[in-house]
């Protein structure tokens, strides 16, 4: 059973290009959550999705960001007009349900020149 | 505001040297206590979860244990690959998100 696949692990985007980050949950876990992480620092929620639906975007900056979970497909994190202050790792993480543990993928590491 | 505190920031053992980490939370009904290990440049990777006041998980040289305000990760005769950022994690009893801690950063020295 293949864990929370998160790709690309690396992308080095120019200020004002957009970044896509796409996640895979492992399989049957249909609950999916995008966090962020700075250098020594811990994991900031952004966003929390169920299969076509948001949740909770309490953490998601409003402007440049977005995020959706297809029926089909990867969840998509898109971040419009990168800044340099959006570099950072972004995890994704998948649970079965709510109330239960969630795994993590290993993470993209954006780079914004 | 939900909060997960977590002490001390930075800890340095001896191999063999036993010690405790805390994790302290702030949430009306707690639906979950997690804790996670995190290796640089890696994700976090799960260890437990406590549901409830008096419980204890254990896995190796790993200990936890939960009481109504505070969470401890026991970890005895540490070794060297111990070494790694523990982390801990409440559910939001409301939206279920994850709220994390900012972690202790554990060295355990050969």
């Amino acid at each position: 059973n293949a864990g929370v696949m998160q790709n690309p692990r690396h992308l080095v985007r120019r200020r004002g290009q957009e970044a896509r980050l796409r996640c895979s949950p492992m399989k049957g876990h249909s609950h999916v959550y995008w966090y962020r992480q700075l250098p020594e620092e811990g994991l900031k929620f952004m966003v929390y999705l169920q299969k076509e639906n948001i949740i909770d975007e309490s953490g998601m900056p409003k402007e440049r960001f977005s995020a959706e979970f297809p029926k089909e497909g990867p969840s998509i994190l898109r971040i419009q007009q990168v800044v340099r202050g959006d570099s950072a790792a972004y995890f994704c993480a998948s649970s079965e349900g709510s109330g239960t543990e969630a795994f993590f993928g290993q993470g993209t590491r954006l780079t914004v020149v | 505001e939900d909060q997960v505190t977590q002490s001390p920031e930075a800890l340095r053992l001896q191999e063999g040297e036993s010690s405790s980490l805390n994790c302290s939370y702030t949430v009306s009904g707690l639906r979950g206590l997690f804790w996670y290990r995190q290796d640089p440049g890696k994700g976090p990777e799960f260890l437990f979860t406590l549901y409830s006041a008096g419980e204890e998980k254990e896995k190796e040289r790993l200990k936890a244990t939960l009481t109504k305000k505070e969470s401890f990760l026991h970890i005895t005769a540490p070794k060297p690959e111990d070494s790694a950022t523990y982390l801990c994690a409440v559910q939001d009893p409301g939206t279920y998100k994850y709220i994390f801690g900012t972690g202790t950063r554990l060295k355990v020295l050969a």
